[in-house]
């Protein structure tokens, strides 16, 4: 089982739609959760980190469910320009050793 | 702040030829970071650094991968020799370093293709 799992998509969704991706991770010692969005031939970028209780940044909401060992992101009213692939990020444990998903691609559609 | 540094940002080699990568970290960042990009296995951390001390390389593929950090401004990501596989985009990023709940800057990325 991969350490860190998404859902490569694409998920091709309209302008104003909202959408969501989860995210599964393996490791219960994680403490640090983020997503980050990569454009097209562009460096990976901090979109959110994602806290126990949630939040909520603009159109973007992240959660963390320990139980479950998952971490979500809901995009509402998507633009065209939230096309990218966005990344799951989990760290191992305790530590500086950051494993990142594959990411999921999201085409936003006019 | 300039951000992340990488040099070259684009790199043709052939194979059994040496590679270096380099990489200029955001000052004061205490970490820093060598990821590895391809299309079948996403992207990769390859080796990180605390205060210039190498703290995991578990990443790193084979002994035909180095890194080092000299100094707290440079590190380098050297491939002898290169083989075609290695072909990927590089990417170096720092973080602060105060908390693992801190991000990573990353650097605009080194396309290596080895011919």
């Amino acid at each position: 089982r991969k350490e860190v799992e998404q859902d490569p998509g694409p998920f091709n969704v309209p302008e104003g739609a909202t959408v969501a991706f989860n995210c599964t991770y393996s490791n219960s010692a994680s403490q640090s959760f983020f997503w980050y969005r990569q454009d097209c031939r562009k460096e990976p970028k901090l979109l959110m980190s994602v806290y126990s209780s949630g939040n909520e940044d603009g159109r973007f909401t992240a959660q963390l469910n320990r139980a479950s060992q998952y971490i979500s992101l809901l995009i509402r009213d998507s633009k065209l320009s939230d096309s990218a692939t966005y990344l799951c990020v989990v760290n191992k444990g305790g530590t500086y050793k950051y494993i990142f998903g594959t990411g999921t691609r999201l085409k936003v559609l006019a | 702040d300039a951000g992340v540094i990488q040099s070259p940002r684009h790199e043709v080699t052939e194979m059994g030829q040496e590679v270096t990568l380099r990489c200029k970290p955001i000052s004061g960042h205490d970490y820093l970071f060598w990821y590895r990009q391809t299309m079948m296995r996403g992207l990769e951390l390859l080796i990180y650094f605390n205060n210039n001390v190498p703290i995991d390389d578990s990443g790193m593929p084979e002994d035909r991968f180095s890194a080092k950090m000299p100094n707290a401004s440079f590190s380098t990501l050297k491939i002898q020799p290169s083989e075609p596989r290695d072909s990927a985009v590089y990417f170096c990023a720092s973080s602060p370093g105060t908390s693992v709940r801190e991000t990573q800057y990353f650097g605009p990325g080194t396309r290596l293709l080895v011919l």
